[in-house]
């Protein structure tokens, strides 16, 4: 079945350290996403990438960063520079850059600071 | 900045209640719209879209939801709700052909069986 794989599902992460989570995607979408969900408020755009080596910033992007090497795999680093960084992380995909056809979501990765 | 208002964060109702959820956004230019339903242990999925023509737009499990312009919204709706309409709802809103979407903070329905 096509979908998005995110993993890890549950992520533990120490203060000062950097972590990378997965994001790929089997089908064939150009478009990749990430979002960070914390309760009680909507999903953030944290970065987009609409093409293969390319990405932009969304709008909480300071202290994460992204790659874009292949059009399946889209991952996340957040860095020792994220001041709050335990919330969940959503990756999502569309089919077009054009942004008409909704994304398909992944399970998520919930990262705790510990 | 695009913003996204959902004006209940929890609603409660009893099978076979009407349901209307509301979604209002900021942008004033061309819109692709998006509703997005989270039911429990489950992914987002989408519900249903509108980005052009017919502004009452139908979506899976007899949801619908229309598109007034002049009001900047974009609202919900489903006849008779059942116990298995209890998830998460978001409203989200693509400004013209760029593809990011901006959510709003999303409404919990809970049925009662």
């Amino acid at each position: 079945d096509g979908g998005i794989t995110q993993s890890p599902k549950y992520l533990f992460r120490k203060e000062g350290q950097n972590v990378t989570l997965s994001c790929e995607q089997n089908l064939n979408h150009d478009a990749m996403y990430w979002y960070r969900q914390d309760p009680g408020q909507g999903l953030r755009l944290i970065y987009y990438s609409q093409i293969v080596n390319d990405f932009q910033k969304g709008d909480i992007a300071e202290g994460y960063s992204v790659s874009r090497e292949k059009k399946e795999s889209f991952p996340l680093t957040v860095t020792s520079a994220q001041k709050n960084p335990t919330a969940f992380y959503l990756c999502a995909s569309s089919i077009a850059r054009g942004g008409n056809y909704g994304y398909t979501f992944g399970s998520g990765t919930r990262l705790t600071v510990v | 900045a695009q913003s996204v208002s959902q004006h209940n964060h929890h609603v409660i109702l009893s099978e076979a209640a009407s349901l209307e959820l509301g979604c209002n956004y900021s942008y004033g230019g061309t819109v692709n719209l998006f509703w997005y339903v989270q039911y429990p242990g489950q992914h987002l999925q989408l519900l249903l879209k509108y980005f052009s023509g017919d502004p009452l737009v139908k979506g899976i499990k007899g949801f619908e939801a229309e598109f007034i312009k002049s009001k900047f919204s974009f609202n919900l709706r489903k006849p008779s709700v059942q116990w298995s309409d209890t998830a998460e709802y978001f409203c989200a809103v693509n400004e013209g052909a760029v593809g990011k979407s901006t959510f709003g903070d999303g409404t919990t329905l809970t049925v009662k069986p």
